[in-house]
């Protein structure tokens, strides 16, 4: 059981290049969602999904993009690649995005946009 | 809006000793409230969650919150800290109605001295 996963865990990019943040789930749970961690911001919300092809954008939206087409994954793309986008990213899941339940969060992905 | 606040952004404590690390939040209802502590380089994990009953709730590591709806507070304390707590913490709160969306709030990174 691996529980949360993220790749890459280092990527550089440079400005206006595109990429996808993968992120996977082995838990069968239904609630999936991608923060990012800024320093002395805390996580926000980037996008999150309830279930397989339902997505809906967090607190920062803006430059990303989602989809949700099987249970375990849950990919966030970067349209075109800002230095405002250099932060570290998190994806989290719960077993049914009740607002009690505990999120697992991966390990991150930590993205340096030139 | 919801709000969690954590106004310290740096606590230095030596081991053994006694730690509180202080967290509030501004909502018009009990909102879900969790403690997440985030290690050097790795992704966050549930240190407590509270959503009713006791007001006092035991988490792992030996940690312990509780809740003081008079003064929209949910402190984190630990009687005896050991080196391998040095870490960041994040309170963090969900409400009724916004799935397992989490508003965090800034992170309190404890260093603990020998």
């Amino acid at each position: 059981n691996a529980g949360v996963t993220q790749t890459p865990k280092f990527q550089v990019l440079k400005t206006g290049q595109s990429m996808t943040l993968q992120c996977a789930q082995d838990m069968n749970h239904e609630y999936m969602s991608w923060y990012r961690q800024d320093p002395g911001m805390g996580l926000r919300l980037i996008h999150y999904s309830v279930g397989a092809g339902i997505t809906d954008q967090g607190e920062v939206p803006n430059g990303y993009n989602v989809s949700r087409s099987t249970t375990e994954d849950f990919p966030l793309r970067l349209l075109s690649a800002a230095p405002s986008q250099t932060s570290v990213y998190f994806c989290a899941s719960s077993p049914r995005g009740g607002a009690g339940d505990t999120q697992y969060f991966g390990p991150g992905t930590r993205l340096t946009v030139l | 809006a919801q709000s969690v606040t954590q106004p310290d952004i740096h606590i230095t404590v030596s081991e053994g000793a006694s730690l509180e690390l202080r967290c509030n939040y501004s909502y018009g209802a009990t909102p879900y409230l969790f403690w997440y502590v985030q290690s050097p380089g790795q992704g966050l994990q549930l240190l407590l969650k509270y959503f009713s009953g006791d007001t006092l709730v035991q988490g792992i590591k030996g940690f312990e919150a509780e809740f003081k709806r008079s003064q929209s507070s949910f402190n984190l304390r630990k009687p005896s800290v050991h080196w391998s707590d040095a870490a960041e913490y994040f309170c963090a709160v969900g409400f009724t109605g916004t799935a397992s969306k989490l508003t965090f709030g800034t992170g309190t990174r404890l260093q603990v001295t020998l």
